[in-house]
């Protein structure tokens, strides 16, 4: 059964600062991983999708990185703002038949002005 | 494109009724997966379905059950509703078995 830990739970910075979030699973045996942006109340906004085969991914100030092999990826928020105020969550798609995906249980990320 | 749309809102439920909640995809995807996310944690898979056929189920009572219509929109029943329902329910939608996953805004159910 996959695991997935997102570690630290909630994370609070000075604005300006960079954002390391981490995200790490249990079953390397995965097709993708996603990053997603969860607003209080709010559905979930996709940030940046990781193929298996891929090592990183960039769009904008967001930069993941995909280690499969140890079980890791890591989110980086370059010069943070006030607006990225939010929960971060990563979510794993497995290979074969396993539709679901697993999800962290976030990391919630205060900017502050 | 409006993206997935999910309805009602909110809704408030007593102990026993039934709920009906509804999902539309995205434009151009087949793929619907509901999800339940209770409050401080990740959402819980609960069903995924491709043409109008049940693909997974996850690890919910019989209680919870699911539908997609030819259009690919999706229904979500949950029966004799208890206070461990309230979450929020988040409609998924996808093009293919492996596409990006596009969420909804979801509904929040509240069981009193």
């Amino acid at each position: 059964k996959q695991e997935v830990t997102q570690i630290p739970a909630a994370l609070s910075v000075p604005e300006g600062e960079n954002l390391v979030l981490n995200c790490s699973f249990t079953d390397s045996a995965i097709y993708n991983l996603q990053w997603f942006r969860q607003d209080p109340g709010k559905g979930l906004t996709s940030l940046l999708l990781i193929q298996s085969s891929q090592r990183e991914q960039t769009s904008g100030r967001l930069n993941a990185s995909l280690d499969k092999s140890s079980g890791r990826s890591t989110l980086y928020i370059a010069a943070s703002q006030p607006g990225d105020s939010a929960t971060y969550l990563c979510a794993v798609d497995p290979s074969g038949n396993d539709y679901k995906l697993s999800f962290g249980a976030g990391t919630t990320v205060t900017v502050r002005a | 494109d409006a993206g997935v749309t999910q309805s009602p809102t909110h809704l408030i439920k007593t102990r026993g009724q039934q709920v009906t909640l509804r999902c539309s995809p995205k434009s151009g995807h087949d793929t619907v997966s509901w999800y339940q996310q209770a409050l401080g944690q990740g959402p819980q898979f609960i069903f995924q379905y491709y043409e109008e056929e049940e693909r997974q189920r996850g690890n919910f009572p019989d209680r919870f059950s699911a539908r997609q219509f030819p259009n690919y929109s999706s229904e979500l029943n949950v029966n004799a509703l208890l206070l461990g329902d309230s979450a929020l329910y988040l409609c998924a939608s996808s093009p293919a078995r492996y596409g990006e996953q596009y969420f909804g805004p979801g509904t929040r159910l509240t069981v009193t």
